[in-house]
């Protein structure tokens, strides 16, 4: 039973570019969630996908945006890159029914320069 | 929104117990209490969640008081591969906005 995927594990980005991250949810998850966590701090959420549309969004500006696929498959992508952007970050998926826990994946490292 | 408050950090002995305890004075009836673990560069590892009195499971035990105003993580007998940071949550995984990692609490459990 594979757990969450993200895809890549690691990427170097210049000021200004944009990323795409990818994120595969666990089987028989409907539910994707992104966080960024910069190093030495907790994860923070960015938004979640629930039926292809976004649900409920953090604090992040519109330069971060999303998207959920029909198999529940998300992307993350984020636009004019800062350096402030350099974190883990990391994909988590559960099952819409309350209080199912969150499963993560072992996130993407993004490196802005 | 539940705000917690658990201790920067904590150091044990293999074989030793490490119990974390976490305040959240604040906590709704609707809220349960999730702990994550995490390794570095991984993504946060489920360990347990409760709602009242104890829980446990196979690596780790829950206590929770009637108040509900805190929480404590029991791990038993820790080994070197313990050594983690340890994150408290409080609310309900049906609104992903309102959880707060915080800064956790790094355990390092030495030989």
């Amino acid at each position: 039973d594979a757990g969450v995927t993200q895809s890549p594990t690691h990427l170097i980005k210049t000021r200004g570019q944009q990323v795409t991250l990818r994120c595969s949810p666990k089987s028989g998850h409907d539910t994707v969630s992104w966080y960024q966590q910069a190093l030495g701090q907790g994860p923070q959420f960015i938004f979640q996908y629930y039926e292809e549309e976004e649900r409920q969004r953090g604090n992040f500006p519109d330069r971060f945006s999303g998207h959920q696929f029909p198999n529940y498959s998300s992307e993350l992508n984020v636009n004019a890159l800062l350096l402030g952007d350099s974190a883990l970050y990391l994909c988590a998926s559960r099952l819409r029914e309350n209080n199912s826990p969150l499963h993560f994946g072992n996130g993407t490292r993004l490196t802005v320069t | 929104l539940a705000k917690t408050t658990q201790p920067i950090s904590m150091d044990s002995y293999e074989g030793q117990e490490v119990n974390i305890t976490c305040s959240h004075n604040n906590i709704a009836t609707n809220d349960y209490i999730t702990w994550y673990q995490q390794f570095p560069s991984q993504g946060p590892r489920f360990i347990i969640q409760g709602y009242k009195t104890k829980v446990t499971n196979e690596v780790a035990s829950l206590f929770i008081p009637a108040d509900r105003k805190s929480s404590t993580l029991s791990l038993p007998r820790v080994s070197l591969s313990d050594t983690a940071v340890y994150y408290c949550l409080v609310g309900t995984f049906s609104n992903d906005y309102k959880l707060s990692f915080g800064a956790g609490t790094t355990v390092t459990v030495r030989a």
